[in-house]
């Protein structure tokens, strides 16, 4: 069974100051990871993902998450948070077979100013 | 491009009603993915389909969901009749095609609230 846990259930930080939003999995063989922001009212967006290749990839807005195979890590980080990434953020995983997306519970990142 | 479109926005019934949500997703793209989003949790699959075919629905509640894909584009979830505990977020994805790698897309959701 592939999982995905997201430990925080929230995490603040000043406008300016770097952030990172922790998600590790679970899962048989080489996972695909996957991460997802939801504002208000919004579905979700996508923001960035890791198949294969380089351990830090880059997505929208800024945002960048490092892979890491020997702690099953992949936690999201930007260098300088902005009010406007106060948001819900989801992690994903996928195995090879396919099919779903296996999402974690969601952290919720508010960034002060 | 366009996104995924969905209606209605919000939904509000009694519970031992009927309700259906409506899904378009973006063209060209076989797969399409119906989720559930209970309040506080990350979406679950309820049903996926590849073109018109249904390729999961482990987890979608047969005895009172359905869902259809006629013409293998816009889709429709119904759910009748409701529970109370069916008040959710239905979002519906839609992805290229149906690998490990095909990033979904999500559209903004249906709000159910039954009473």
């Amino acid at each position: 069974a592939q999982s995905v846990a997201q430990p925080e259930d929230q995490v603040n930080v000043a406008e300016g100051n770097p952030l990172t939003v922790k998600c590790t999995y679970s899962v048989s063989g080489n996972p695909y990871l996957f991460w997802y922001v939801q504002y208000p009212n919004r579905g979700l967006q996508f923001l960035l993902k890791y198949i294969t290749g380089d351990n830090l990839v880059k997505g929208s807005y800024g945002f960048e998450a490092e892979f890491n195979k020997s702690q099953t890590s992949f936690h999201l980080k930007k260098p300088s948070a902005l009010v406007s990434d106060s948001a819900l953020y989801f992690c994903a995983v996928r195995d090879q077979s396919g099919y779903a997306l296996n999402f974690g519970k969601g952290t919720s990142l508010l960034v002060t100013p | 491009e366009a996104g995924v479109a969905q209606s209605p926005r919000y939904k509000i019934i009694e519970k031992r009603q009927s309700v259906a949500f409506w899904c378009n997703p973006i063209s060209g793209h076989a797969t399409l993915y119906w989720y559930q989003q209970i309040l506080g949790q990350g979406p679950k699959l309820l049903i996926q389909f590849q073109n018109n075919g249904v390729v999961d629905d482990s987890q979608l509640p047969k005895d009172r969901f359905s869902a259809e894909r006629l013409k293998g584009v816009d889709s429709t979830l119904k759910i009748q009749p409701a529970k109370l505990e069916d008040s959710a977020v239905y979002l519906c994805a839609s992805s290229l095609g149906r690998t490990g790698t095909d990033t979904q897309y999500f559209g903004p959701g249906t709000r159910l609230t039954v009473l």
